[in-house]
């Protein structure tokens, strides 16, 4: 079965930075990869989906990448502010079949 | 637009009591609707995927006599926790996908979650 892994460790910097968080996964290779942010005792939004054949997609101030050779996807903020403090959630699909989750990793961007 | 809403959001009951949270698509049609537990800091863990007017698909190691989903209509899932115990005390989350096609290649819109606690 797919594993995915994301750093457990919260990632803590300051506002105006750029944040980079890591999914890497095990197993196959997904058809789409979705990130997503949840906020404590709330339910996940969807902020972004990127397909296999898709090096990168951006979105606002968020980016992320999808490095099939590394079984890895980096999810950027750039300009980060205090509100982007969450967990940042990282879910696999290959298609048709369900997602599978990551664990997450929070974020904190102190002002 | 592609709001989920969970009712209710923390329910906090004796153990033996039979517990009911609904899930509803307020501004779209969801064919598919999925269960999700989750335990703190741990990743959600699908429970069952719902289909509109058809049975539940229960993912392995779910017990389908104790958690019941119906989806009887395009915009309401429910999920009753039977005779819930204390080892059943998690936050619950639903979510719905507006379109048809693979689970992978839409975005999945989330209900705010319940949290249920059995003493």
């Amino acid at each position: 079965s797919q594993k995915i892994e994301q750093n457990s460790e919260a990632l803590n910097i300051q506002e105006g930075k750029t944040a980079t968080l890591t999914c890497n996964y095990t197993n196959y290779s997904p058809a789409y990869l979705q990130w997503y942010r949840q906020d404590p005792g709330r339910g996940p939004v969807f902020l972004l989906l990127i397909r296999e054949n898709e090096k990168e997609k951006r979105k606002e101030r968020l980016k992320v990448t999808f490095d099939t050779t590394l079984k890895q996807s980096l999810f950027h903020i750039t300009a980060s502010q205090p509100a982007d403090s969450a967990t940042y959630l990282c879910a696999l699909s290959q298609g048709y079949s369900t997602l599978t989750f990551g664990k997450g990793t929070m974020l904190l961007v102190s002002p | 637009g592609a709001v989920v809403s969970q009712h209710p959001s923390w329910v906090i009951c004796k153990s033996g009591t039979s517990v009911k949270i609904e899930c509803r698509s307020l501004d779209f049609q969801a064919t598919t609707m999925f269960w999700y537990r989750q335990f703190p800091k741990q990743s959600l863990m699908l429970m069952a995927t719902s289909n509109e007017g058809s049975k539940a698909t229960y993912e392995q190691g779910v017990e389908k006599d104790k958690f019941l989903i119906n989806h009887a209509s395009l915009t309401l899932s429910t999920l009753t926790v039977t005779s819930a115990h204390p080892e059943d005390s998690s936050f619950y989350i639903c979510s719905a996908r507006d379109q048809a096609g693979g689970a992978g290649n839409q975005p999945q819109h989330f209900g705010d979650g319940t949290r249920l606690s059995i003493l």
